[in-house]
């Protein structure tokens, strides 16, 4: 069973590119999220989905776009990337009813940009 | 809005030794409470949760009560080992769909 799956696993980008983090799941769970990691600040929410074909801004959103086409699949998307958005990015997903805290996380991207 | 706050560390103890991380909250209702670990290199993962007052959670060893009266939620182990070396989340979930996460508490055991 791999639970959440996260592709790639380290990323260079230079000032301006674009990229997609792609975030598998197969615990056919209902909720996705996309957080941010980076010193001092904890785990913010970026966006996160509850269904298949919705998502929803979460705490930091501005230059991020997300998509959830398949129900196991929760793409983050950078479509010109700044150097503020170095950062671990993890994604997660939750059963959908009375267990909505418990959340399970892939291992991390770790992105660079330049 | 929905806040947790958790000592800032980094905490270093020594093998053996008591582990105590505090945690407080504040949210309107009644949120569920959860410690997560993150292990160097990994993802978050679940370490213990209560969903009501005076639950306490458990798991590995490590014990966390949650006391509505203090909107306390620490975490406690009596006895760290090296492998316990992480950093631990404390988090909340007030009935949205999301978690409000603490800022994280590193934790270093030495031999």
């Amino acid at each position: 069973n791999a639970g959440v799956t996260q592709t790639p696993k380290f990323r260079v980008l230079k000032t301006g590119q674009s990229m997609t983090l792609l975030c598998a799941q197969d615990m056919n769970h209902e909720y996705m999220y996309w957080y941010r990691q980076d010193p001092g600040m904890g785990l913010r929410l970026i966006h996160y989905s509850v269904g298949e074909g919705t998502t929803a801004k979460g705490e930091v959103p501005d230059g991020y776009n997300v998509s959830r086409l398949k129900k196991q699949n929760f793409l983050l998307g950078l479509e010109s990337a700044a150097p503020s958005q170095t950062s671990v990015y993890f994604c997660a997903s939750s059963q959908r009813h009375g267990t909505v805290g418990e959340l399970f996380f892939g291992e991390g991207s770790r992105l660079t940009v330049l | 809005g929905d806040s947790v706050t958790q000592m800032e560390g980094p905490v270093t103890l020594s093998e053996e030794a008591f582990l105590t991380i505090n945690c407080t909250y504040t949210a309107t209702g009644y949120p569920s409470l959860f410690w997560y670990v993150q292990y160097p290199g990994e993802g978050l993962q679940l370490l213990l949760k209560a969903t009501k007052a005076d639950d306490k959670g458990s798991n590995k060893g490590f014990e966390a009560t949650y006391r509505k009266e203090t909107t306390s939620f620490h975490l406690e182990k009596g006895s760290v080992q090296v492998s316990d070396s992480a950093v631990y989340f404390c988090a909340l979930w007030a009935g949205s769909y999301q978690l409000t996460f603490g800022k994280g508490t590193k934790l270093s055991v030495i031999p």
